[in-house]
């Protein structure tokens, strides 16, 4: 079994919906992180938490949020989704002093028409 | 915001040749990581680096951190069909009390037959 899950793998929906992505570690990782990946631009942090009771915005956390339920679950919402918001979201997980390496999920194909 | 620069953007060789892929920011990295990612799934860690002038060999992959840790490079030797993929370099930058990486434009890398 994956050591980090994302659920849905695909997704199409429309302008101004509301999606929630979700994602479930059993890495035991206290640390988790929102990514969306395009073209030319490479993974850029959308939001980051390093334990259940903290959120820290990344550098594109406008129109997204994020809800940290458990140390194995960290969810990215979108309120109102806009065709800019196109793109492959990943999640990673990490662990405190092994070196700042991250373990990524399959990621999130989401397309907003 | 730092930035990490990758080029080539894309490349295309053919297998047996050798290929160097570069990282280049103005800012100073605490450490600095090269992934892989294949397509429908995340970035996969190849190695890390943490002090300037460093070395390090996996296979027929050598990395090199630059001495003002500001840049980093992959080499090659040898490339093989299986070597195909997305190559992602990130640097750590340390806040506060943890560390977040910020990872570079990529480099598309294909090896034909």
């Amino acid at each position: 079994d994956a050591d980090v899950t994302q659920t849905p793998r695909n997704r199409i929906t429309k302008t101004g919906k509301r999606i929630m992505l979700e994602c479930s570690q059993t890495k035991g990782h206290d640390r988790m992180y929102w990514y969306r990946q395009d073209p030319g631009l490479g993974l850029r942090l959308i939001y980051y938490s390093f334990d259940v009771k903290d959120i820290n915005k990344g550098e594109i956390s406008d129109g997204y949020s994020v809800s940290r339920q458990a140390q194995a679950k960290f969810s990215l919402s979108l309120e109102s989704a806009i065709p800019n918001q196109t793109a492959l979201y990943f999640c990673a997980t990490s662990d405190l002093g092994k070196g700042n390496e991250q373990f990524f999920g399959p990621g999130t194909r989401l397309t907003v028409l | 915001t730092q930035l990490l620069e990758q080029s080539p953007q894309f490349l295309s060789i053919q297998e047996g040749e050798n290929l160097t892929v570069y990282c280049n920011s103005s800012s100073v990295f605490s450490s600095l990581q090269w992934y892989r990612q294949e397509p429908g799934e995340g970035p996969v860690l190849l190695v890390t680096v943490v002090t300037g002038g460093e070395v390090k060999k996996l296979k027929r992959l050598t990395f090199q951190f630059g001495d003002a840790r500001k840049d980093s490079s992959l080499h090659i030797t040898a490339a093989q069909p299986g070597d195909t993929g997305l190559y992602l370099c990130a640097g750590a930058w340390p806040t506060g009390t943890a560390s977040k990486l910020t990872f570079g434009t990529g480099t598309r890398l294909q090896v034909t037959l």
